[in-house]
């Protein structure tokens, strides 16, 4: 079966670095999207990736290996306003999005 | 403000009523989706639609139907639900069409409960 694998709640302090980990296994692969959703809010996309590598984007960065069916989300200079749930979901060979259930991101001051 | 915009934000109703759910996206998208949230699970996804045509449809109970009536419009319509259908519904958006790994917009949600 597919199955996404994330942790379910983290707990961060405010400035710190946090690493939000995802394993996927899918039927094919067609890239592995991140999310946010600030509860009570709408998920909002944060990176795609469908080349092994690291892409950053300012304070986010998302990388993945394709061998390993793994992906991780990293946050740097954390903020009290990165407190929110975080989506990893995979495409799979049909273009189907197979989501994870989320992690609940907890910034403490 | 992402574009989509879910009404009403909170709906109670009870299993023999009938309700409806409203999306409206204002981005110009052709594509728009229904997806159930439940606390701790994986979004699933309800329906998709494509130029108002459906084209996906992942083995929904019949109690949901949806309605999409031109590309900036998307309805649930819900009758004699279960209390395990109580969830937050969103709907979503893209300007890709399904079978593209383009990104979603999603809308903020229709909080239900039924009792």
């Amino acid at each position: 079966g597919q199955n996404i694998d994330q942790p379910t709640e983290m707990t961060a302090t405010e400035g710190a670095i946090v690493q939000i980990n995802c394993t996927y296994q899918t039927s094919g692969f067609n890239g592995l999207f991140w999310y946010q959703q600030h509860a009570g809010e709408a998920p909002t996309f944060l990176s795609y990736n469908v080349l092994d590598g690291l892409e950053e984007k300012g304070r986010f960065s998302s990388f993945l290996s394709r061998s390993k069916g793994y992906s991780y989300l990293l946050l740097k200079e954390l903020q009290m306003k990165d407190s929110a749930s975080y989506l990893c979901a995979s495409m799979d060979s049909n273009y189907q999005l197979i989501w994870g259930a989320g992690t609940k991101l907890i910034i403490k001051p | 403000e992402t574009g989509v915009t879910q009404t009403p934000r909170h709906l109670v109703m009870g299993m023999t009523n009938k309700k409806s759910l409203k999306c409206e996206q204002h981005l110009g998208h052709n594509a728009m989706y229904w997806y159930k949230q439940s606390a701790k699970k994986p979004l699933e996804l309800m329906f998709v639609y494509s130029l108002e045509e459906r084209v996906e449809n992942n083995s929904v109970p019949s109690r949901f139907s949806p309605e999409c009536p031109n590309s900036s419009h998307l309805f649930l319509h819900l009758h004699t639900l279960q209390p395990e259908d109580s969830a937050l519904y969103l709907c979503a958006s893209s300007p890709d069409p399904p079978g593209a790994a383009g990104e979603l917009f999603f809308g903020e949600g229709s909080r239900l409960t039924v009792l």
